[in-house]
């Protein structure tokens, strides 16, 4: 059990390019999930999947966000035409169900 | 929609003293409570978890606390130290178990030496 696992830890980009996170969480949890944080707030629910099923996601997903988690195993995150405002850490976030929530050290995202 | 309330936003605490942090909820149709540590830069750690049935839980010097019918929770700490230094965030899950949090802005404590 190696926790969960965030890449990359910190991006900087250009306001209109893509941008791709990856997440890979703990083997066994079938539950995983993506947060927003920016600075001095709590983290923000965008959206989560069951094994493979993307079950739920937040009014803050955009069109230009889409998360994937292919084989209900790793998970993605794209930012298309990325804009100032999605300048924030990025967090993933695994668990079987009922259970504690582990989270990753996150991806910082900055747009310039 | 469910609202969650931590105060103080920030605690500055000589070393050695018991402190309390505090938590409230608008909605107590919730599924459990989790209280989280977050160092600057970093993600959370998870440091108590409350099953909705439950009305507290321990874990070394910390002690948390549930009262759902009220909306309320504390995070009580015991003989505080520097390295207890970081932010406590709160955080609830609606029934039914999905685990979407909705958290609290967090309290922000440091420990002086």
């Amino acid at each position: 059990d190696t926790g969960v696992s965030q890449d990359p830890r910190h991006k900087i980009t250009k306001r209109g390019q893509n941008v791709t996170f990856r997440c890979d969480p703990i083997s066994e949890h079938n539950r995983l999930y993506w947060y927003r944080q920016t600075l001095g707030q709590g983290p923000e629910f965008l959206t989560y999947f069951q094994n493979e099923a993307q079950l739920e996601k937040s009014r803050l997903l955009s069109d230009r966000f889409s998360a994937e988690r292919p084989k209900g195993s790793f998970s993605t995150l794209e930012i298309q035409r990325t804009e100032q405002g999605d300048s924030a850490m990025y967090l993933c976030a695994s668990t079987n169900s009922g259970n504690t929530i582990y989270f990753g050290e996150g991806s910082w995202l900055t747009v310039v | 929609k469910q609202e969650v309330t931590q105060i103080p936003a920030a605690l500055s605490v000589p070393e050695g003293e018991n402190l309390v942090l505090n938590c409230s909820f608008t909605d107590s149709a919730i599924y459990n409570l989790q209280w989280f540590r977050q160092d600057p830069g970093k993600g959370l750690t998870s440091l108590l978890l409350i099953q909705s049935s439950q009305r507290e839980q321990t874990s070394g010097r910390l002690n948390a606390s549930l009262d759902k019918s009220s909306g309320r929770s504390t995070l009580y700490i015991a003989a505080s130290q520097p390295g207890d230094s970081a932010t406590y965030l709160c955080a609830v899950s609606g029934e039914g178990g999905a685990q979407k949090l909705v958290f609290g802005q967090g309290t922000r404590l440091t420990i002086n030496p």
